[in-house]
């Protein structure tokens, strides 16, 4: 069954610190993959998209992922974080009939 | 331009009363989305419409759950019988339809659905 988990259910990064998130998914095909935010309040946004191509993908705000096939992993990092960045982070691989499975989220906070 | 909308934002019902959750779309939005979030969740896909028909609904979890899209746009969301169980934050999506954009969806804010 397909699956994705997000090992990390909260991170702390200090203001002006790089940034990794881990994802790892389970899907028998190659996976199209996302990276979603959501601030307090606010809907899910989409950060950004791996369908094929390129396995280093580039999304808004300064963030970057990179798709790994043999660790199953599409880790989203950021060089530098800012206080804006605090939020809840959400893998998700695409389905059938375009549905997305989601991981549990990680919560980044940060410290100033 | 406008993006995808719920109302209400909140709900706060009672065991066993009937709730209706709606969602307006991106215009021109061809496909639309359902999905579920428990505290501490991910969301959880409930449903899925291409048009007025539902081309997907295998994530509804008990014959208490309908959804309807009756002119390709608007879509509602209906909890009947509702348990202390379904509280939750419904969130609403819609993305425009072809192959690939379809995965890219944008999300409405959700209604936070509470059942005392």
């Amino acid at each position: 069954a397909q699956s994705v988990t997000q090992p990390d259910i909260h991170i702390t990064v200090s203001e002006g610190a790089s940034l990794e998130l881990r994802c790892n998914y389970s899907y028998g095909a190659t996976p199209y993959l996302f990276w979603y935010v959501q601030s307090p309040g606010q809907g899910l946004q989409l950060l950004l998209k791996y369908f094929s191509g390129d396995t280093l993908v580039q999304g808004i705000k300064g963030f970057e992922a990179e798709f790994k096939r043999s660790q199953s992993s599409f880790n989203l990092r950021k060089p530098s974080v800012h206080w804006s960045d605090a939020a809840e982070y959400f893998c998700a691989v695409g389905a059938s009939n375009y549905q997305l499975i989601w991981g549990a989220g990680t919560k980044l906070i940060i410290k100033p | 331009g406008a993006g995808v909308s719920q109302t209400p934002s909140n709900k706060v019902t009672e065991k066993g009363k009937y709730v209706e959750l709606r969602c307006d779309p991106i215009s021109g939005h061809t496909a639309l989305y359902w999905y579920r979030q428990s505290l501490g969740q991910g969301p959880e896909f409930l449903i899925y419409f291409q048009g007025t028909g539902a081309a997907d609904d295998s994530g509804l979890p008990n014959d208490r759950f309908f959804a309807v899209r009756p002119e390709g746009s608007v879509s509602t969301l209906k909890i009947q019988r509702t348990e202390r169980g379904d509280s939750a934050v419904y969130l609403c999506a819609s993305s425009p339809g072809d192959r690939f954009s379809s995965y890219e969806q944008y999300f409405g804010p959700g209604t936070r659905l509470t059942v005392t």
